[in-house]
């Protein structure tokens, strides 16, 4: 099993609501990415979560708040999101690297968002 | 993080070699050279990777200079299917407790190919 798994695929929502997005991978992977991306530009670093430890937060508001419940699975909680805050959400996951071995990450089809 | 330069678009006929040059002039010795394409409103899906020796797969081959400061993929037969928005990436790793590491992959601007009939 080689996929990355994202869920809701589509999602509206206002701007007062609360929502989740889900992430789930089973290729034993203890690297977990969160991107963000916006029409026509390059997929952008959002968080990082290494044996499910928040590693890299690229000075993301707090209005998105990331949780990694287990080894499997990433979450993305949503808050009172801004119109333009709406976007292609893309998870990925990958191995460790060593020096030997570099290996590639495996991203999901992502979440299209769109704030209201 | 080293960063990437590509071309913003290439054309190439169906059947052609497609090739897609990458310059990563400060890529620090570590730091692998990724390719990645993305077929519209889909997740990026990943083609190859190297460090210096020249690579190949079932997808495509990456030719890396000497000095490691550019790189060109190449798609030896390009489809119709092929069409997408390709990335060239340096990852850089990022140590994690316990001595290991993970890739951090930061994207760059892209080259979208078009192949045509």
């Amino acid at each position: 099993d080689t996929e990355v798994t994202q869920t809701p695929k589509h999602l509206v929502m206002g701007m007062t609501n609360k929502k989740s997005l889900k992430c789930e991978q089973h290729m034993g992977h203890r690297a977990m990415y969160w991107y963000k991306q916006k029409a026509k530009k390059p997929p952008e670093l959002m968080f990082v979560y290494s044996y499910e430890k928040l590693s890299i937060n690229e000075s993301v508001p707090s209005r998105f708040s990331p949780e990694c419940p287990n080894s499997s699975l990433l979450n993305l909680h949503l808050h009172a999101l801004q119109p333009e805050d709406s976007a292609l959400y893309l998870c990925a996951s990958s191995h460790r690297i060593t020096r030997q071995i570099n290996t590639e990450a495996f991203f999901g089809q992502g979440t299209r968002l769109t704030v209201v | 993080d080293a960063k990437t330069t590509q071309p913003t678009s290439m054309d190439c006929a169906e059947g052609r070699a497609a090739n897609l040059p990458c310059n990563h002039s400060t890529i620090s010795g570590n730091e692998y050279v990724y390719w990645y394409r993305q077929i519209h409103s889909q997740g990026p899906q990943y083609i190859i990777h190297g460090l210096k020796n020249n690579e190949t797969n079932e997808m495509a081959s990456l030719i890396i200079t000497e000095d490691r400061k550019s790189s060109t993929l190449i798609l030896p037969h390009a489809t119709l299917r092929d069409t997408a928005v390709y990335y060239c990436i340096v990852c850089h790793p990022v140590p994690n407790a316990g001595g290991t590491s993970y890739g951090k992959l930061t994207f760059g601007q892209g080259t979208i190919l078009t192949v045509h009939p």
